[in-house]
């Protein structure tokens, strides 16, 4: 099983809610990524879970909270989000945190933030 | 610093054609280096990955790459297109050294296949 699953598919909210992005592996992965797409871009990295402990944080502001319940599970928690925070929200995972490890990427979550 | 570079933002090509994606790379160390593909909607698939082992080298869907030190590059070619590969590719870079990590992506390739 190489599948990385991302629930919801689609996410609208407006700037005063606060909602969850939630990803899973089960391929036995110990590093796990947040990446944030906009249209017609390439992904940017945003936080890098190795272990289940938090190993990089892309300067991202606090209004995006990552969260590493365990080993398959990543998830992402937002609050307080600004219109040009719409975009796709990809999750990752990879062996280890080597560079040449794969990263094997989920579907995504389609973000609108009204 | 790491950094890659992708010629060309759309690159149209006729099915049954020879496809070329070109992507440079820099690097102060020796390098991995990927291509990803993206449909629309989707998340990225690995096409294919260079690790040193061999500087040809062969993926998914019929697609290669050659890494060539001396230019700098790892260029993405297919024979012949087919529809099926009308799709946005990416190269990427890694370096994970001394408790850094970095996977820079280059900013993409959108590729026609016109029939």
């Amino acid at each position: 099983d190489t599948e990385v699953t991302q629930t919801p598919k689609h996410l609208v909210m407006g700037m005063t809610n606060k909602k969850s992005l939630k990803c899973e592996q089960h391929m036995g992965h110990r590093a796990m990524y947040w990446y944030k797409q906009k249209a017609k871009k390439p992904p940017e990295l945003m936080f890098v879970y190795s272990y289940e402990k938090l190993s990089i944080n892309e300067s991202v502001p606090s209004r995006f909270s990552p969260e590493c319940p365990n080993s398959s599970l990543l998830n992402l928690h937002l609050h307080a989000l600004q219109p040009e925070d719409s975009a796709l929200y990809l999750c990752a995972s990879s062996q280890d945190l080597g560079g040449g490890d794969t990263q094997y990427f989920g579907p995504g979550t389609r973000l609108t933030v009204l | 610093a790491q950094s890659v570079t992708q010629l060309g933002s759309h690159v149209s090509v006729s099915e049954g054609a020879l496809v070329l994606l070109r992507c440079n790379y820099s690097s102060s160390v020796p390098p991995y280096l990927f291509w990803y593909v993206q449909y629309p909607n989707q998340g990225l698939q690995l096409l294919l990955k260079y690790t040193s082992a061999a500087t040809l080298v062969k993926g998914i869907n019929g697609f290669e790459a050659e890494f060539k030190k001396s230019e700098t590059s790892f260029h993405l070619t297919k024979p012949s297109a087919h529809m099926s590969d009308a799709a946005e590719y990416f190269c990427a870079v890694s370096e994970a050294t001394s408790g850094t990590y970095k996977y820079i992506f280059g900013t993409g390739t959108r590729l026609k296949v016109l029939a």
